[in-house]
């Protein structure tokens, strides 16, 4: 079974330039969560869907992050424009039913540097 | 008050020995609490979850709540240099939090 996929790997980007994330989830996951992982921190939780519509977004910076995830499948996540403090790890989890209790399976990640 | 707080470390234990990591937790209607573990530069995997007061155990790993007291932890026995990893606690509430991690270090 392929795992959580996620591009790019590495991201550089200046301050106040944009940057998209991608991620495809494990075949036949519901759920759909995006998580920002700060060095020295655990992640934090910015999006979570079910199928194609949005369960939590409380902490997703509105103004200037946005996620969608079009058919249920596949997900972006764009910050614009981007910030200093959004230097981190970008990681996308899949679970295959929507509860917590299930287990989150996280994909590689993308590491993004805001200089 | 964080919702989730761990003692960051790093924790330094004998290969062979008894890891044992610590975990409270703020809101007391949390349900679902679960431990990670993440190696430097990878994604967290799911190590256990446990939902009742009391232990459960998986092979080396044992993972205890208790409700009253907002705590859980994990013991890892027989502690392999392999360990070595930032195990983080995470708890479902209203929302689903994870703590810093704590890191661990096996010596061989």
């Amino acid at each position: 079974e392929a795992g959580v996929a996620q591009s790019p790997r590495y991201k550089i980007i200046e301050k106040r330039q944009s940057v998209a994330f991608w991620c495809n989830p494990i075949s036949g996951h519901a759920t759909l969560y995006w998580y920002q992982q700060i060095l020295g921190q655990g992640p934090k939780l910015l999006i979570q869907f079910q199928n194609n519509g949005v369960v939590d977004d409380s902490q997703l910076p509105k103004d200037r992050f946005s996620a969608e995830r079009l058919k249920g499948v596949d997900s972006t996540l764009k910050i614009q424009p981007a910030k200093l403090e959004d230097s981190a790890v970008y990681l996308c989890a899949s679970s295959p039913g929507a509860g917590w209790t299930y287990e989150q399976y996280f994909g590689p990640g993308t590491r993004l540097t805001v200089t | 008050q964080k919702e989730v707080e761990q003692n960051s470390g790093p924790l330094s234990v004998p290969e062979g020995a008894i890891a044992s990591l610590n975990c409270t937790y703020s809101d007391r209607g949390s349900q679902s609490f679960f431990w990670y573990r993440q190696y430097s530069g990878k994604s967290p995997e799911l190590i256990m979850f446990i939902y009742s007061n009391g232990d459960k155990e998986d092979g080396r790993f044992t993972a205890q709540l208790n409700k009253a007291s907002q705590y859980v932890s994990l013991l890892i026995r027989d502690s392999q240099p392999s360990d070595s990893a930032t195990y983080l606690c995470a708890v479902t509430g209203n929302q689903f939090y994870f703590g810093t991690g704590t890191s661990l270090t096996v010596i061989p």
